[in-house]
Order: C-alpha cells, then sequence, then structure tokens
C-alpha cells in the first residue's frame, strides 16, 4: 500500500544534540510536510516542500531545518534541541496542486529530550 | 488571515446516538475544509473535505459534514456513533487562493462515546 513512514517512531537526544528525523513517502507527492504536535494540540506547521522549494513558516525557529533530497525522502534536522522541542513530529505529503488536495500523514516520531 | 475554531473541547455521546463535532472559521478567499482524526500516538487520518460544490459531503466510517457559508461553519456529523468513533478530530481550512499549501488546524476535540 502507497503511504508515508516515519523513522524512527520514538527518539530519544540529549539537550543540544542534533537530531534527524526521517520520512518517506511512496505516494509520489509533490508536496511534504513537518508538523510539531504537542500534547493533542493542534499540529503546527514548521515547514513544506513543494518539489524542491522549500517554504519556510515565520515562527519556525532556526533550530529547525530541513532537507529533501529527492521526491520520496525528507528530513528534520534540530540542530541544538532543548526541552521544549519534545514533541510529537508528523510529515504529512499531499499532491501538488491547488485544488484541495488533503494530506496524508505518517504515523510520527515522539522525541524526547533529556 | 486563515483561522479555524473548535469550541468544544470535548464531546460525550452515547452508542448509537447521533453525533455533531462543531467548527466554524474564517479566511479572506474561498475555504478548502478537511476533516481529520487521530488515534492515540498516530498521525492524523483524512475523513473528508468540502471544496466546492455540494453542501453536505460525505466522508470514511460513515462520517458526514455540512458547509454552511453564511454560518462559517462545517460541521461534523454522523447518524448513529460507535464505541471505536472515539479519538481526537481536527477540523481543519486553507485559504483558496491566498493560502497556498498552508492548512490551519483547529485544536481539536475529543470524542467520547460511551457504551
Amino acid at each position: 500500500d502507497a503511504m508515508v513512514i516515519q523513522n524512527p517512531r520514538y527518539q530519544v537526544t540529549q539537550f543540544g544534540k542534533p537530531v534527524t528525523l526521517s520520512c518517506s513517502q511512496t505516494l509520489n507527492h509533490n508536496v511534504m510536510y513537518w508538523y510539531q504536535q504537542k500534547s493533542s494540540q493542534a499540529p503546527k506547521l514548521l515547514f513544506h516542500y513543494y518539489d524542491k522549494d522549500f517554504n519556510n513558516e515565520a515562527d519556525t525557529p532556526d533550530n529547525f531545518q530541513s532537507r529533501r533530497p529527492n521526491t520520496s525522502f525528507c528530513f528534520l534536522d534540530i540542530r541544538s534541541p532543548g526541552l521544549g522541542d519534545a514533541a510529537m513530529y508528523l510529515c504529512a505529503t499531499s499532491r501538488g496542486s491547488n485544488e484541495g488536495y488533503e494530506q496524508y500523514f505518517g504515523p510520527g516520531t515522539r522525541l524526547t529530550v533529556t | 488571515a486563515q483561522s479555524v475554531a473548535q469550541p468544544e473541547d470535548q464531546v460525550n455521546v452515547a452508542e448509537g446516538n447521533p453525533l455533531t463535532v462543531k467548527c466554524t472559521y474564517s479566511v479572506s478567499g474561498n475555504p478548502y475544509l478537511f476533516w481529520y482524526v487521530q488515534y492515540p500516538n498516530r498521525g492524523l487520518q483524512f475523513l473528508l473535505k468540502y471544496i466546492t460544490g455540494d453542501n453536505l459531503v460525505k466522508g470514511s466510517y460513515g462520517f458526514e459534514a455540512e458547509f454552511n457559508k453564511s454560518q462559517t461553519s462545517f460541521h461534523l456529523k454522523k447518524p448513529s456513533a460507535l464505541v471505536s468513533d472515539s479519538a481526537l478530530y481536527f477540523c481543519a481550512v486553507r485559504d483558496n487562493p491566498t493560502g497556498g499549501f498552508k492548512t490551519i488546524f483547529g485544536a481539536g476535540t475529543r470524542l467520547f462515546v460511551k457504551a
């Protein structure tokens, strides 16, 4: 089945130690998103890619970076994790036209910062 | 700016009874409206959407939603609730065309269905 895969499902990192979360998709969608979700709150968009075009949200901290080496993969890098970065990180994809296509979400990576 | 509100943190309903989860929105253009469901420790799962056309849209698992332009609402409904419907529900909006690909999610409503 076509899907969005996130690895790892659970990640523990130390305060200040860089961490990378990965996302892959078999849907061949143009758009990939990264969201941060804390304690069952609304997912907060960090950034998205439309093909190779990177779109950063204005309030996303510089500590968060992303890479998309090809259509299938997208990475979230947290350069110096703080305790406040502990959250569920959700990757999502959608088709790449402005016709109201829904998003397909991965299962998420739960990040713990110690 | 686009925004979405879910006025109820929690909705409780007995199994077999109809359920409604409320959502109102604000956009500057035409709205694309979505409902997603989230089960514990899982990603969001798409239920249904309104793009254009009929105001009543039907989606997965027997859910439906009614778009009301005058009231700027998009309430989620189901005629007969199941215990397995218990989950966290998010309403979401995209502003067409000014919003691009950015989707704004509501704060979520937790649905409890009691047997």
